[in-house]
């Protein structure tokens, strides 16, 4: 099976604008997760949707929004981009069962200046 | 409130020493937990995880309820061990919780 996949992989912006990220999950998987990394903070998690619901959601402020479609694919949109926000952004897929192993993308790399 | 706490940012030992790497858990509930680990330019990978009870690349993990700890560990470490390691929670609610991570080198 072909792995999670994210684009673009890497991504420029400058403060105030919005940005739009995409992950396709493993066939078959119906969960997808976000999350934030950077080096001090380690993962933060973002939130996640499940059959194009969102399902968890972390403690990040509205600006940061997602969804899912039909075909499990997932995007997150970050509007009025902040300097703080730049991070590596990371996907996660999983069956959606309880407890399920996370499988990995190998992120989105945004800098915002 | 839900927390891993991995409280070591950066460990080293040397090639053929045993090697620890600690992991908390705060949660109410029943926990599943999973150690990933981020070899230099990958994406992050599971290691192991609690409920499957293996040794992945002579790595093993415990779980102590009582301590409420799942450390890692490998009798010998070696070279291409040399990652960054995170310690995961996964509650109920299928949400995971990830430990600020430990970077580890093993030194030839």
């Amino acid at each position: 099976k072909a792995g999670v996949t994210q684009t673009p992989r890497y991504l420029i912006k400058t403060r105030g604008q919005q940005v739009t990220l995409s992950c396709s999950p493993i066939s078959g998987h119906r969960s997808v997760s976000w999350y934030q990394q950077t080096p001090g903070q380690g993962l933060q998690f973002l939130f996640e949707y499940f059959s194009e619901t969102q399902r968890n959601k972390g403690n990040f402020p509205g600006r940061f929004s997602g969804r899912q479609f039909s075909n499990s694919r997932s995007e997150m949109n970050v509007s009025t981009l902040e300097l703080g926000d730049s991070a590596l952004y990371l996907c996660a897929s999983s069956s959606g069962q309880t407890q399920e192993t996370q499988y990995f993308g190998p992120g989105t790399r945004l800098l915002v200046l | 409130a839900q927390r891993v706490t991995q409280p070591e940012k950066l460990l080293s030992v040397f090639k053929g020493a045993p090697v620890e790497l600690k992991c908390n858990y705060s949660y109410s509930g029943s926990p599943e937990l999973f150690w990933y680990v981020q070899y230099s330019r990958q994406r992050l990978q599971l290691l192991l995880r609690h409920i499957s009870r293996e040794s992945i690349k002579g790595f093993t993990a415990d779980l102590n309820k009582g301590e409420t700890s799942f450390h890692l560990k490998k009798p010998f470490a070696q070279e291409e061990d040399s990652a960054m390691y995170y310690c995961a929670l996964s509650g109920e609610s299928n949400q995971f919780y990830f430990g600020t991570g430990t970077s580890l080198t093993v030194i030839p």
